[in-house]
């Protein structure tokens, strides 16, 4: 079983949308969670921290699911430029690395 | 400059050639790696530096050299790769070691093609 799993996609959406999507760990005792953006040809970048709790950046929101083991993120109002592909990142507890997802691809539409 | 440089910014290169890559970044960070990243695939962890110490080495061949002479510079040794190392390769820093507790900052890549 994969590390972290991810919907590739491509979740095509208009403007204005709401879109979700999910990616799921295999570790159960991974601590931290991470969303990273990456727009195409270039680096990933830190999106947003996934906290117990859940939790919220404008018109973003992830949530953690323990006991399913998968966290999520929403993106609300969708702009043009939230066209990306979203990486799930996960720790490995064993060593403390980051595990990636191959990511999910959103495209929005005007 | 700021953040995390990474030279060149693309490369091909034939099998027997010799080359390198190079990272530096700006942020004062002790935690340096090297990923591979290929198309439609998840990055791959290669190579981790903590204050200039490999600590891992995530059985990658030995085609591939790194070099951390700093905790500011990260170098990626290539000699006689093979065509399906051809991928985007990431330069990354983080504060510490610890890097599955703390954001990870990367730099643009390096887009190598081997023929």
């Amino acid at each position: 079983r994969k590390e972290v799993e991810q919907d590739p996609g491509p979740f095509n959406v208009p403007e204005g949308a709401t879109v979700a999507f999910n990616c799921t760990y295999s570790n159960s005792a991974s601590q931290s969670f991470f969303w990273y953006r990456q727009d195409c040809r270039k680096e990933p970048k830190l999106l947003m921290s996934v906290y117990s709790s859940g939790n919220e950046d404008g018109r973003f929101t992830a949530q953690l699911n323990r006991a399913s083991q998968y966290i999520s993120l929403l993106i609300r109002d969708s702009k043009l430029s939230d066209s990306a592909t979203y990486l799930c990142v996960v720790n490995r507890p064993d060593d403390y690395k980051l595990s990636f997802g191959a990511g999910t691809t959103v495209t929005v539409r005007a | 400059e700021t953040g995390v440089t990474q030279t060149p910014r693309h490369l091909v290169m034939g099998m027997t050639n010799k080359k390198s890559l190079k990272c530096e970044q700006h942020l004062g960070h002790n935690a340096m790696y090297w990923y591979k990243q290929s198309a439609k695939k998840p990055l791959e962890l290669m190579f981790v530096y903590n204050f200039k110490e490999q600590t891992e080495n995530n059985s990658v061949p030995s085609r591939f050299s790194p070099e951390c002479p700093n905790s500011s510079h990260l170098f990626l040794h290539l000699h006689t790769l093979q065509p399906e190392d051809s991928a985007l390769y990431l330069c990354a820093s983080s504060q510490d070691g610890s890097g599955g507790l703390g954001e990870q900052f990367f730099g643009p890549g390096t887009r190598l093609t081997v023929l």
